[in-house]
């Protein structure tokens, strides 16, 4: 079993869609991490956040410690949205433990 | 401002080559510097990761090396590729306390073996 999961795997949205991806883990964190992957394998990262909740523009992450679960939400999604999304969590050793991703695919 | 320089963009080689893919940061001093592997349909697995030069901490056992001859270089070495070998690499730094946004990765390497 994978210290992190992701849900779902795969996700197809309409364009204005509200929507939300989900991670649990497993491990002790010191944070928890959502990364996007563009289909050109280029990566950017989102949030870095170890409770409550953040927000950037149309990206909403929250995270409830006592549970080992975080969302990312994307309102109103847009076809450049489309990305694989990748959570992530790391321990006081600085030590990474991905989940597998999400690919999103918003349809105009 | 800090950047991260990887390359090559693309790389394809025979079984039993060497290997050597080299990643650069600029702008900061004593990152912590990750080297990833990303295969075909799975996620991204921590190879190496570095807290300062020459100490490498390797994450699996693979015929993949690391080192950190510099501050700001870090480097993903094989002796003799494997066709296992084939994915995507990723370096990434990070400062010990991350600010907003947390670490930063290079553009990538997608290796090939053939």
């Amino acid at each position: 079993k994978n210290e992190v999961e992701q849900s779902p795997q795969n996700l197809t949205a309409q364009e204005g869609e509200f929507i939300t991806i989900n991670c649990s883990y497993s491990v002790g964190i010191s944070a928890l991490h959502w990364l996007q992957q563009h289909p050109g394998g280029g990566i950017v990262s989102l949030f870095m956040l170890s409770s409550g909740k953040k927000k950037h523009g149309r990206l909403i992450a929250t995270i409830n410690i006592q549970e080992k679960h975080s969302s990312l939400h994307i309102t109103a999604s847009h076809p450049r949205d489309s990305a694989v999304y990748i959570c992530a969590a790391t321990n006081t050793g600085n030590q990474f433990y991905f989940g597998t991703g999400t690919s999103l695919t918003v349809i105009p | 401002s800090q950047t991260i320089h990887q390359w090559p963009a693309t790389l394809v080689q025979p079984v039993g080559s060497p290997l050597s893919l080299e990643c650069t940061v600029e702008g900061t001093s004593n990152p912590n510097l990750y080297w990833y592997r990303q295969a075909a349909g799975r996620g991204l697995q921590l190879l190496f990761y570095s807290v300062g030069i020459g100490q490498i901490s390797s994450e699996v056992p693979q015929n993949l090396s690391a080192s950190r001859p510099q501050d700001r270089q870090f480097i993903l070495s094989s002796k003799k590729l494997l066709l296992s070998d084939s994915g995507f690499y990723l370096c990434a730094w990070s400062t010990l306390y991350p600010p907003e946004g947390g670490y930063t990765f290079g553009s990538g390497t997608r290796l090939t073996v053939v």
